[in-house]
């Protein structure tokens, strides 16, 4: 079946432009999370969801981050005003509750 | 808090030869424990987790780790290294109840030469 999908793969944005990262779940996972990968770094907890619920986003490092889940389903995770501190992998991973999480692929940010 | 410290940042192993990848845990209560593989351009793989139940844990593709209290380690081995089994590999552990949120350690390469 279709695992967790998200776009763009690659992303190239100018220092102060904002962005948007799509992530499409596994039909049926009411649990979302997003991760930050610096380079040569562990994945570090952004934020999660229980449906349409953000539940925990203490990971976010700033206000210029902010993730959405508006039908319980696609979240977008958007970046404000870009710095170039953002430069990251972003991954995505659904789950039951309770159970394994199952990433993306990633998008790869870089911020000019 | 719950943490994670994976011991060796690279290692190198020859094929066929034994693969030992260390990582020590730190948690105020007991964890759920997970190594993930990370291949070039992939996403994040599970390979085995650990979730109080056997403390030899076997996961996919021959690997297996061992729980240790005593020592809190859970260190991943493999009898055989394959060429295919290079890449980074996370020790990871949960912040609650499994399925909350993941904390990730900082990851071992690990090289495989023929």
């Amino acid at each position: 079946g279709a695992g967790v999908s998200q776009s763009p793969r690659y992303k190239v944005a100018k220092r102060g432009q904002d962005v948007a990262l799509r992530c499409d779940p596994i039909s049926g996972h009411v649990s979302l999370f997003w991760y930050q990968q610096a380079l040569g770094q562990g994945p570090e907890f952004l934020t999660y969801f229980q449906n349409e619920a953000q539940l925990d986003k203490s990971g976010l490092p700033s206000d210029r981050f902010f993730a959405e889940r508006p039908e319980g389903s696609v979240s977008t995770l958007k970046i404000q005003r870009t710095q170039q501190e953002d430069s990251a992998v972003y991954l995505c991973a659904s789950s039951f509750p309770g159970s394994e999480q199952y990433f993306g692929p990633g998008t790869r940010l870089t911020v000019t | 808090a719950q943490s994670v410290t994976q011991l060796d940042s690279h290692v190198s192993v020859s094929e066929g030869t034994p693969v030992l990848l260390r990582c020590n845990y730190s948690s105020s209560y007991s964890p759920s424990l997970f190594w993930y593989v990370q291949h070039p351009n992939k996403g994040l793989q599970l390979l085995l987790k650990y979730t109080s139940a056997a403390t030899l844990v076997k996961g996919i593709n021959g690997f297996e780790a061992e729980f240790k209290k005593s020592e809190t380690s859970f260190h991943l081995t493999k009898p055989s290294a394959h060429m295919s089994d290079a890449a980074e590999y996370f020790c990871v552990v949960t912040g609650g109840q499994a399925g909350t949120a993941l904390i990730f350690g900082k990851g071992t390469t690990l090289s495989v030469s023929s």
